[in-house]
């Protein structure tokens, strides 16, 4: 069964500095993979997608993220972080169905 | 513009209660879902519908129930069956189901009285 791995519950980032979200997978063939970000009270907004190409994939919001199928590896980065880039951000992978991580929350300080 | 509504933004069940949350997509999308979402937990799917008058069972279906009768509403019941109902529940949809992107609504909060 596919599943998805976000290790860190929850992060702390300077407003400036730089980020770096991880996201492992497990699954047979390399799936659909993608980022979404979700405010407190809201739906899901997806920040960007993988289905195959380059596997440097720039999103919204200044977000990017890159495929290395060596590693079953989706990990989000963006250079410098926003006071309002602090939210819950939940990886997901598709073959057939979408699996989501348990999600990681970040918060940014002054 | 284009986009997934869920009504009511909150919903109180009181005990022994069938209570039904909304879903309305103008997207033109064929296949629709719904997730429920717990504190520290991912989405899991309960139910989801690829074509109008079809659904199937997701991960977690039971003590729910839906109906698909247009395109665009997709409909989600939580029956006195489920014990647990507490939580926030999230329509999604996409052009087909499979690999495609699945665009989410708001949300709906349900709350047990």
């Amino acid at each position: 069964a596919q599943s998805v791995t976000q290790p860190d519950i929850h992060i702390t980032v300077s407003e400036g500095a730089s980020l770096e979200l991880r996201c492992n997978y497990s699954y047979g063939a390399t799936p659909y993979l993608f980022w979404y970000v979700q405010s407190p009270g809201q739906g899901l907004q997806l920040l960007l997608k993988y289905f195959s190409g380059d596997t440097l994939v720039q999103g919204i919001k200044g977000f990017e993220a890159e495929f290395k199928r060596s590693q079953s590896s989706f990990n989000l980065r963006k250079p410098s972080v926003h006071w309002s880039d602090a939210a819950e951000y939940f990886c997901a992978v598709s073959r057939e169905k979408l699996t989501f991580g348990t999600g990681t929350r970040l918060t940014i300080i002054p | 513009d284009g986009g997934i509504t869920q009504s009511p933004k909150y919903l109180f069940r009181k005990e022994g209660q069938n209570v039904t949350l909304s879903c309305e997509q103008n997207l033109n999308h064929d296949a629709m879902y719904w997730y429920r979402q717990d504190p520290g937990q991912g989405l899991r799917l309960i139910y989801y519908s690829q074509i109008v008058n079809d659904f199937q069972k997701g991960d977690i279906a039971e003590g729910y129930s839906v109906s698909r009768e247009k395109k665009e509403s997709f409909p989600l019941t939580v029956t006195s069956a489920q014990k647990n109902p507490t939580a926030f529940y999230l329509c999604a949809s996409s052009t087909h189901r499979g690999q495609e992107t699945q665009y989410f609504g708001p949300g709906t909060r349900l709350l047990v009285l």
